[in-house]
């Protein structure tokens, strides 16, 4: 696609809940990374891909906490058992490669969580 | 460990006038990366400049340019002749030769007509 897309774009979820959000990066993109911002706040690193494998899972707030991506492209956060400060946007990015390559980010989805 | 800090949680500025956004880090690396993004109310964050360490020209992009500090750790952003299509979020980021960006926490810009 032209563009990184999400899904979907909101969520409301009660406490308890698992959810997930999807992330479609830009054709060709090896690379791709989520982030989370909480309301105010900068960018927090969760996960980064390198096609289908995650060299770097640091991020990850707790094990509450999953992402994969199948076939070099698509990728899914799995959040179980919501909580009410997992709250935030949920941003996902891609780049042609790692590096120092200019990482283009999709709109998020905003997870509220009653 | 890298630190990018924004001291202005929000700025104004008046329409066609100038404006400049400041951004400092902290790293002990030589090559690196620096970012402005900017994150309009769609939430969507959009690249505005990107600067190579090494190059020691700045970089501009049509009404943007940023003022590049390399011994200062210093990295500002300057929008001229401001539109309201300006106002947004500014996020000041840093990135090594890995892949984990570091942003600092934003400043938001006002345009005033």
């Amino acid at each position: 696609g032209a563009g990184v897309s999400q899904s979907p774009s909101n969520k409301v979820t009660e406490k308890g809940k698992d959810v997930e959000l999807r992330c479609d990066p830009i054709s060709g993109h090896t690379a791709l990374y989520w982030y989370r911002q909480s309301l105010g706040q900068g960018l927090e690193f969760l996960i980064y891909f390198q096609g289908n494998s995650a060299p770097d899972k640091s991020g990850l707030p707790s094990d509450r906490f999953s992402a994969e991506r199948t076939g070099g492209s698509v990728s899914t956060l799995t959040i179980q058992r919501t909580q009410q400060e997992d709250s935030a946007v949920y941003l996902c990015a891609s780049s042609r490669g790692g590096g120092g390559d200019t990482q283009y980010f999709g709109p998020g989805t905003r997870l509220t969580v009653l | 460990a890298q630190t990018v800090t924004q001291s202005q949680p929000e700025m104004s500025v008046q329409e066609a006038e100038t404006v400049t956004l400041s951004c400092t880090y902290d790293t002990s690396e030589s090559d690196y990366y620096l970012f402005w993004y900017k994150q309009p109310p769609s939430r969507q964050m959009i690249l505005v400049i990107r600067q190579e360490a090494y190059k020691q020209q700045n970089a501009t992009e049509n009404r943007f340019s940023v003022n590049f500090q390399k011994a200062a750790k210093s990295f500002s952003l300057k929008i001229s002749d401001s539109q309201l299509g300006d106002a947004a979020m500014y996020f000041c980021a840093y990135l090594s030769g890995t892949y984990k960006y570091i942003f600092g926490t934003g400043t938001r810009l006002k345009v005033l007509a």
